[in-house]
């Protein structure tokens, strides 16, 4: 049950878009299409951003994308704005029917 | 609009067990798989356990496997977290999950409750 491997890290200006990546293995993102990503600012809890690799929740910006390929995913935000500086973490299921999260990547709007 | 909304935590001494409540309310409690996560202070978020629709079918974390023990009571809307031989490294704010309907996804979560394992 290792965690998904994320950038601790990802800055940009407002306006630019940014990717975040997320590594698994076949076991878990390159099997299923069942990866979600989630947003959390500081003290709040997540918030469900995009489900099934590139779907996106009702009342979510289309800025927010997300792909997948092989055994990595990734979300993408474009136009970025102030209000999404945040963590934000991948997450999917896995072969032995658990979960699993990646460690996390802080988005800084410069 | 889905409302989870956990209690249960608090500050206990290493070795001792405690129990996690999370009441469901605003959607079918009975037809969703449910978690719980937990993320430690300043650090990641980590997935703990899932329990399916009707308690059949229960996974957990290494970490946790054999100390903890999820459950839920349908009749209640409630989800439950037994934690015994709890560990300082248990220290964290558990989160209540609810999976999307017939799909392995988190789409909600509570606001948290705080289990502190300290002497």
């Amino acid at each position: 049950q290792s965690a998904l491997t994320q950038p601790a890290s990802v800055s940009g200006s407002p306006g630019q878009s940014i990717t975040i990546s997320c590594t698994g293995t076949s076991s878990d993102v390159g099997g299923y299409s069942y990866v979600s990503w989630y947003q959390q600012h500081p003290g709040k809890a997540p918030k469900l951003m995009i489900y099934e690799v590139s779907n996106r929740p009702s009342g979510v910006p289309d800025r927010f994308s997300g792909s997948k390929s092989g055994n990595t995913a990734s979300l993408t935000i474009s136009g970025l704005q102030a209000a999404d500086e945040a963590d934000y973490y991948c997450s999917s299921y896995t072969s032995s029917s658990t979960r699993v999260f990646g460690g996390g990547t802080k988005v800084t709007v410069l | 609009q889905v409302q989870l909304v956990e209690s249960g935590g608090s500050t206990v001494q290493p070795g001792r067990s405690l129990r996690l409540s999370c009441a469901a309310s605003a959607f079918t409690f009975s037809r969703h798989g449910m978690h719980w996560v937990r993320q430690a202070p300043g650090k990641g978020l980590e997935w703990v356990a899932v329990i399916s629709y009707d308690g059949s079918d229960k996974y957990y974390a290494d970490s946790v496997k054999g100390r903890f023990t999820i459950s839920r009571d349908n009749s209640k809307n409630t989800l439950y977290l037994q934690m015994n031989s709890l560990r300082a490294e248990d220290t964290a704010i558990y989160y209540c999950a609810k999976d999307r309907l017939a799909v392995p996804i988190i789409d909600y979560w509570g606001q948290g409750t705080l289990v502190t394992v300290s002497s």
